[in-house]
């Protein structure tokens, strides 16, 4: 089946260590975001990428890192630079046909730095 | 730039009782509408969305939602609740044009009360 794969689900670091969290997609699709989840703020956007090898900062990228490589795989690296990385990360892709679209969303990672 | 206000961040219903979850959204373009629900630790799934036609939008799990242009509203409805819909759910805009970024509103926890 297709779908987004985010992993781990769970994930602990030491504070002032980088991690990086993985999004890989077997939909052939060519736009892909990660977004934060903190607790009565709803989901944030820090980075989107529309096309191989480009991407774009969201509203939220500070102390955030990406690449896009390979369509499949849109790597987030939480770096030591974020003041407060304790969050839910969700990776989504985004389908396109014609003037109808939708997004397809990851189970998320659960990030806790301590 | 778009933005989306959902005016209650929790939500208490009785079971078997009809519920409405409200969404308002600005936007200077034309916009896509969806909604989504979160249950705990998972990612998004989609419920409905309104890109054009018909105003009155059906999607899963007997949820509806209307969208209103003069009313910039997009409010959601269920006549029935069950103890399985107690979950998150999600307001969230987009548009055709650019890089088709969803913004979403902060969450309106659903609980439902045997």
């Amino acid at each position: 089946d297709g779908g987004i794969t985010q992993s781990p689900k769970y994930l602990f670091r030491k504070e002032g260590q980088n991690v990086t969290l993985s999004c890989e997609q077997n939909l052939n699709h060519d736009a892909m975001y990660w977004y934060r989840q903190d607790p009565g703020q709803g989901l944030r956007l820090i980075y989107y990428s529309q096309i191989v090898n480009d991407f774009q900062k969201g509203d939220i990228a500070e102390g955030y890192s990406v690449s896009r490589e390979k369509k499949e795989s849109f790597p987030l690296t939480v770096t030591s630079a974020q003041k407060n990385p304790t969050a839910f990360y969700l990776c989504a892709s985004r389908w396109l046909t014609g003037a109808n679209y939708g997004y397809t969303f990851g189970s998320g990672t659960r990030l806790t730095v301590v | 730039a778009q933005s989306v206000t959902q005016l209650d961040s929790q939500v208490p219903v009785f079971e078997e009782a009809p519920v409405e979850l409200r969404c308002n959204y600005s936007s200077s373009v034309s916009v896509y509408l969806f909604w989504y629900v979160q249950y705990p630790n998972q990612g998004l799934q989609l419920l409905l969305k309104y890109l054009s036609g018909s105003t009155l939008v059906k999607g899963i799990n007997g949820f509806e939602a209307e969208f209103n242009k003069s009313q910039t509203s997009f409010h959601l409805r269920k006549p029935s609740v069950h103890i399985s819909d107690t979950a998150e759910y999600f307001c969230a805009v987009s548009t055709l044009q650019g890089a088709q970024k969803l913004v979403f509103g902060q969450g309106t926890r659903l609980t439902i009360n045997p």
